[in-house]
């Protein structure tokens, strides 16, 4: 059973480059949501939806988008790539609302 | 603002030691205290809190919520090495004028050596 699964694991952008990372779940969970990690401090959320054709900002969203087509896929898309957004990233589900959810193993990007 | 704050920040311990982890909180609309355990990647779910006094056991680990004075709780007892990880204290709040979100803290890094 996969659960939540995210790539790449790592990737270094340069300043000015645009990704997608990618976020997959196989347990038909409507709630997705996108997190950063960043050195002793807590997860912030940056973008969720609850279900597919909804998304919204979540704390830190700016220099992010989302879109949500399927139940399965839940892309992050960084289109100006800043040193500020070095990260580890997670993509996690649940079956309804933030808590309990399942976590991705975390994609971690550098931008240099 | 919310904001969730763990105490201490990191923590080394021989096996076999006992440890408590801190966490308290000022959150609006408070709906419930989550702990997670995170081992290099993935954070992964230990105990969900709603209802003060109400101790969650799993194994080795337990958790209690006082939600009067804003403050959780979570202790490892006869540690193992398999122990070391960042223990993630989060509050879940549910404010009037935004989302269902899940407020995280910075993390207690316990090692804990043979």
């Amino acid at each position: 059973n996969a659960g939540v699964t995210q790539t790449p694991k790592f990737r270094i952008l340069k300043i000015g480059q645009s990704m997608t990372l990618q976020c997959t779940q196989d347990m038909n969970h409507n709630y997705m949501y996108w997190y950063r990690q960043d050195p002793g401090m807590g997860l912030k959320l940056i973008y969720y939806s609850v279900g597919a054709g909804i998304t919204d900002k979540g704390e830190v969203p700016n220099g992010y988008n989302v879109s949500r087509s399927t139940t399965e896929d839940f892309p992050l898309r960084l289109e100006l790539a800043a040193p500020s957004q070095t990260s580890v990233y997670f993509c996690a589900s649940s079956y309804s609302g933030p808590t309990q959810a399942f976590f991705g193993q975390g994609t971690r990007l550098t931008v240099v | 603002e919310d904001k969730v704050v763990q105490s201490p920040l990191s923590l080394v311990v021989h096996e076999g030691d006992t440890v408590t982890l801190n966490c308290s909180y000022e959150v609006t609309n408070f709906r419930s205290l989550l702990w997670y355990k995170q081992e290099k990647k993935a954070p992964t779910f230990l105990f969900m809190l709603t209802s003060s006094g109400i101790e969650k056991k799993s194994g080795r680990l337990s958790s209690i919520l006082d939600k009067k004075e804003l403050f959780s709780i979570l202790n490892i007892t006869a540690t193992q090495t398999g122990d070391s990880a960042v223990y993630l204290c989060a509050v879940e709040a549910l404010p009037r004028d935004s989302y269902d979100k899940v407020i995280f803290g910075p993390g207690t890094s316990l090692s804990v050596i043979p």
